[in-house]
């Protein structure tokens, strides 16, 4: 079984600073692991993926992830954050064993403030 | 290309009603995915559906719900009988067929089902 933590449900920053949402996982097995944005009434859209290779993984928007295998860990940053970047953020798991099931955390609001 | 395409975007059922969720996948998509979402909540996994095939359901509710692919048209989740507790919004996502063993997942807008 795998689960995915996201250690804070609201992250509040002001326009410009960095923001690391952090994400935990657990896993008896390899894994692929993701993180998803979510605006306001609208679907999930891909923002990066940890398939294999570089444990530093870049995404769309500016966003960047690092995977840490010892640390089962897979924070998502971002230097200079923008009044755009308002949404909710989910972590997602799943395994390469075939299951193609995607495991998520509840999420963390992250509250961009001018 | 248009992207995965769910309808109704939004329902209103009464208790006891039935619900039917529509989900279109991307084009050249041959395996669906739905999940739940509740308030304040992440997406839960229901059900992997490939063309006219049930892969994997083991989050699906034992009873009320079912889904189906068939080979031609949409692929449909089904609530019967729907409780107060079904009021979440459903995704669904698509993914291209592939020998590998992760496609990614592209989601649709949502359905949100609000039973009264």
């Amino acid at each position: 079984a795998q689960s995915v933590t996201q250690l804070d449900s609201q992250v509040p920053v002001f326009e410009e600073a960095p923001v690391e949402l952090r994400c935990n996982y657990s896993s008896s097995v390899s894994v692929y692991l993701f993180w998803y944005v979510q605006y306001p009434n609208q679907g999930l859209q891909l923002l990066l993926k940890y398939l294999s290779g570089s444990t530093l993984v870049k995404g769309i928007n500016g966003f960047e992830a690092e995977f840490n295998k010892s640390q089962t860990s897979f924070h998502l940053r971002k230097p200079s954050v923008h009044i755009s970047d308002t949404a909710e953020y989910f972590c997602a798991v799943t395994s390469d064993t075939g299951r193609r099931a995607l495991t998520f955390g509840s999420g963390t609001r992250l509250q961009v403030q001018p | 290309n248009a992207g995965v395409m769910q309808n109704p975007r939004h329902l209103v059922r009464r208790r006891g009603q039935e619900a039917r969720l529509r989900c279109s996948p991307m084009k050249g998509h041959s395996h669906v995915y739905w999940y739940r979402q509740l308030p304040e909540e992440g997406l839960k996994f229901m059900v992997y559906l490939q063309k006219e095939n049930i892969i994997d359901e083991s989050g699906m509710p034992k009873e009320r719900f079912s889904a189906e692919f068939p080979k031609e048209g949409p692929s449909i989740l089904r609530i019967q009988q729907v409780v107060r507790g079904d009021s979440a919004a459903y995704f669904c996502a698509s993914s291209p067929p592939g020998q590998g063993s992760y496609n990614e997942q592209f989601f649709g807008p949502g359905t949100r089902l609000t039973v009264l």
